[in-house]
C-alpha cells in the first residue's frame, strides 16, 4: 500500500488555467506538507498542515492555496497558473512537526 | 532564521571509493537532523537521522553521518560506494526546540559513480 500518494503524477497545462493536485496519507500522520522542487533539485516548503490546522505558511503567492479536509488529505489547488509555477510537487507527512518526512512520488506540473 | 548548506553540488566518484558529502546549518539552538536521497526518477526517502544521543548514526545501505555540534556539522559518509547510489543527496534540519518548526532543505548534493 502507498503510504503517500498524490494525483495526477503528471500535469500539463496551459497559463492562466486553474488546476488541483491531490495527496492522501494512510499512515495516520498528523502533519501535512507540500514542498516544491524547481529545475535545480532545490527542495522548498510551501505549507504545513496539523491535524488539519494551517501551521506554516511560506512566502507563497495567494494564487496557491492548500486545503485540508481532514488530516489524511492535503490537496494543493493553483489558480491563473503562470511558466514559473512548473515544476516538481512533492506531498509528504510525518508524524508530528519535526519527526521524519515521508514523501509522495510527487506532481511533475509543465506549465505551456 | 535556519539554513543548511551543502557546499558540494555535484560529486563524482568511481565504484569502492569512499564518500563523504558535507552538511553545515546555521541553528545555534537544538536541532534534529536528516539525511535524504532521491534516486533518479524518485521520491524523496530518509537515509539516516539524528535527535538526540550518540552522534554518529547509521542509517540504510550503509551510510552513516556524524553530529559535530562544534561545527554545526552532520556530513554524510559511506566506506564504499556502488553504482546503486547514484542519486542527489540532500541534508535537512529542524530546529527541535521551536514551535511551528519545519524541516529546511539543503540544496542538495548530486553523486554520480562510475561504475
Amino acid at each position: 500500500d502507498t503510504a503517500v500518494s498524490q494525483t495526477p503524477k503528471y500535469l500539463v497545462t496551459q497559463m492562466g488555467n486553474d488546476k488541483s493536485i491531490k495527496c492522501e496519507q494512510n499512515l495516520g500522520h498528523d502533519t501535512m506538507y507540500w514542498y516544491k522542487q524547481d529545475s535545480k533539485k532545490f527542495l522548498k516548503i510551501m505549507f504545513s498542515y496539523n491535524n488539519k490546522e494551517l501551521i506554516i505558511n511560506e512566502t507563497v503567492p495567494n494564487r496557491f492555496s492548500p486545503k485540508s479536509p481532514d488530516k489524511a488529505h492535503l490537496n494543493l489547488h493553483i489558480n491563473s497558473l503562470e511558466l514559473g509555477d512548473s515544476a516538481v510537487y512533492f506531498c509528504a507527512s510525518s508524524r508530528d512537526e519535526g519527526s521524519p518526512l515521508h514523501f509522495g512520488n510527487g506532481t511533475r506540473l509543465t506549465v505551456t | 532564521a535556519q539554513s543548511v548548506s551543502q557546499h558540494n553540488h555535484h560529486v563524482i566518484l568511481s565504484e569502492a571509493a569512499s564518500l563523504e558529502l558535507g552538511c553545515n546549518y546555521s541553528y545555534g539552538g537544538t536541532v534534529n537532523l536528516f539525511w535524504y536521497v532521491q534516486y533518479p526518477g524518485q521520491h524523496l526517502q530518509l537515509l539516516l537521522k539524528y535527535f538526540s544521543g550518540d552522534p554518529l548514526v547509521k542509517g540504510i545501505k550503509g551510510f552513516e553521518a556524524e553530529f559535530i555540534k562544534s561545527k554545526f556539522s552532520f556530513n554524510l559518509r559511506k566506506p564504499s560506494v556502488q553504482w546503486s547510489d547514484t542519486a542527489e543527496y540532500f541534508c535537512a534540519v529542524n530546529e527541535a526546540d521551536s514551535s511551528a518548526s519545519k524541516i529546511i532543505f539543503g540544496s542538495g548534493t548530486r553523486l554520480s559513480i562510475r561504475p
